[in-house]
């Protein structure tokens, strides 16, 4: 089965640091992988994912199936971006999104 | 433009009881999916309806059902209630006629807690 690998349930930065949230995916064939985000008492929303190869609030992942990731990265983080970060996975074919676990990132001023 | 809303936010229930939980579709949706997120985990696929009929299932056993409207509302039913039921449960609309789309928008919630 699909599965989506976080391995950091909290990631603690300062403002300004560079951010890396890793994501790792168990799957052999060509997924289509999602970054999700979850600000304080706000909804789940997608961010961004990789098919679109863009930009969004200064985050960029890329693919890279040989090692089966999709880390997600910002050269410099800032408060507002303190958040839970949730990876998923699609693979081909009609099947439901698979969600990791989440990171939590904490931005520290 | 109208989002996902959940009804209710909050619910508690004893073993055994059984639960409903409602959702509208953000305006122009017409597919949707429900997610149970226990804590400390990532939302976990329940299953999907299209056109009034479950179009895909998750891992769940068959006391967990649902319907969809034709107003492409839908709600999440849960009987005979065990303790590990225990968890947010997500809604999700999508445009995507039935398709499984990676772009979900998603509600707020029901928290369901389980005595």
């Amino acid at each position: 089965a699909q599965r989506v690998t976080q391995p950091e349930k909290l990631l603690s930065v300062f403002k300004g640091a560079p951010v890396e949230l890793k994501c790792n995916y168990s799957y052999s064939g060509s997924p289509e992988l999602f970054w999700y985000v979850q600000y304080s008492r706000q909804r789940l929303q997608l961010l961004l994912r990789h098919i679109s190869r863009e930009s969004i609030k200064g985050f960029t992942a890329d693919l890279n199936k040989g090692e089966t990731s999709f880390h997600l990265k910002k050269p410099f983080a800032q408060e507002e971006d303190s958040a839970m970060y949730y990876c998923a996975l699609k693979v081909s074919g009609n099947t439901p999104l698979v969600f990791g676990k989440g990171t939590r990132l904490s931005v520290i001023a | 433009e109208t989002g996902v809303t959940q009804s209710p936010t909050h619910l508690i229930k004893t073993r055994g009881q059984q639960v409903t939980l409602r959702c509208s579709s953000q305006s122009g949706h017409n597919t949707v999916s429900w997610y149970q997120q226990a804590l400390g985990q990532g939302p976990q696929f329940i299953f999907q309806y299209y056109r009034e009929e479950e179009n895909g299932r998750g891992n769940f056993p068959p006391r967990f059902s649902g319907l969809q409207f034709p107003n492409y509302s839908s709600e999440l039913n849960v009987n005979a209630l065990e303790l590990d039921d225990s968890a947010l449960y997500l809604c999700a609309s999508s445009p995507g006629r039935g398709v499984y789309t990676g772009e979900l928008f998603f509600g707020e919630g029901s928290r369901l807690t389980v005595l």
